[in-house]
């Protein structure tokens, strides 16, 4: 069965450099959640998708945008970025609002 | 605001043992709790996922009740097997498409 996609798989990046992470969720899954996960932390929510519409919005910085095309595959901004960005940053989509979620294998970025 | 927390955050049993984690959160206002497994540095793998309707799901070896009126679930686990070793984490879903994870409980089944 087709899983969550995301790539890169692993990305370095210097301080003040961007970076673009892609999503591409579950075939006819409407809604994409990214997550945040620190070293030892639990994976914090940072914002959602639902028909490409944003949904709702968690611990997400100014620094960072994102979206959803019209294919659903989302992608995650993140500019100006800090030693503190490092993390594994997971992309989940569901078939619909409070469905089961399915997580993506992540993406893990090193902020040097 | 939903606060989901986890006990034990760290569990050491042989292998064979039956064993139960909890998972409690603060908002009975909870649309549905999953649990999942995490193997280090890796995604997370969806287990099992419970409806606000429902009270358990059973997957296998597993099973999870939920019961809103305390703010708890459990993952019982039956005889464990050193393949049950990973972190597993409890994430409650509240509408408005916010989920929020516990910190988890690291589990170690030694042969």
């Amino acid at each position: 069965a087709a899983g969550v996609i995301q790539s890169p798989r692993h990305l370095i990046k210097e301080k003040r450099e961007t970076a673009t992470l892609k999503c591409y969720p579950i075939p006819r899954h409407d809604t994409v959640y990214w997550y945040q996960q620190g070293p030892g932390q639990d994976p914090q929510f940072l914002i959602s998708f639902y028909e490409k519409m944003q949904s709702d919005k968690g611990s997400i910085p100014d620094r960072f945008s994102a979206q959803q095309f019209s294919d659903y595959h989302s992608e995650l901004n993140m500019s100006s970025l800090e030693l503190g960005d490092s993390a594994l940053y997971f992309c989940a989509s569901s078939p619909r609002t409070g469905a089961e979620q399915y997580f993506g294998p992540g993406t893990r970025l090193t902020v040097t | 605001k939903q606060e989901v927390t986890q006990i034990p955050a760290a569990l050491s049993v042989p292998e064979g043992e039956n064993l139960v984690l909890n998972c409690s959160f603060t908002d009975s206002a909870i649309y549905n709790l999953q649990w999942f497994r995490q193997d280090p540095g890796k995604g997370l793998t969806s287990l099992l996922l419970i409806q606000s309707s429902q009270r358990e799901q059973t997957s296998g070896r597993l099973n999870a009740s939920l019961d809103k009126s305390s703010g708890r679930s459990t993952l019982y686990i039956a005889a464990s097997q050193p393949g049950d070793s990973a972190t597993y984490l409890c994430a409650g879903y509240t509408g408005g498409f916010k989920t929020i994870f516990g910190a988890g409980t690291r589990l170690f089944v030694k042969a």
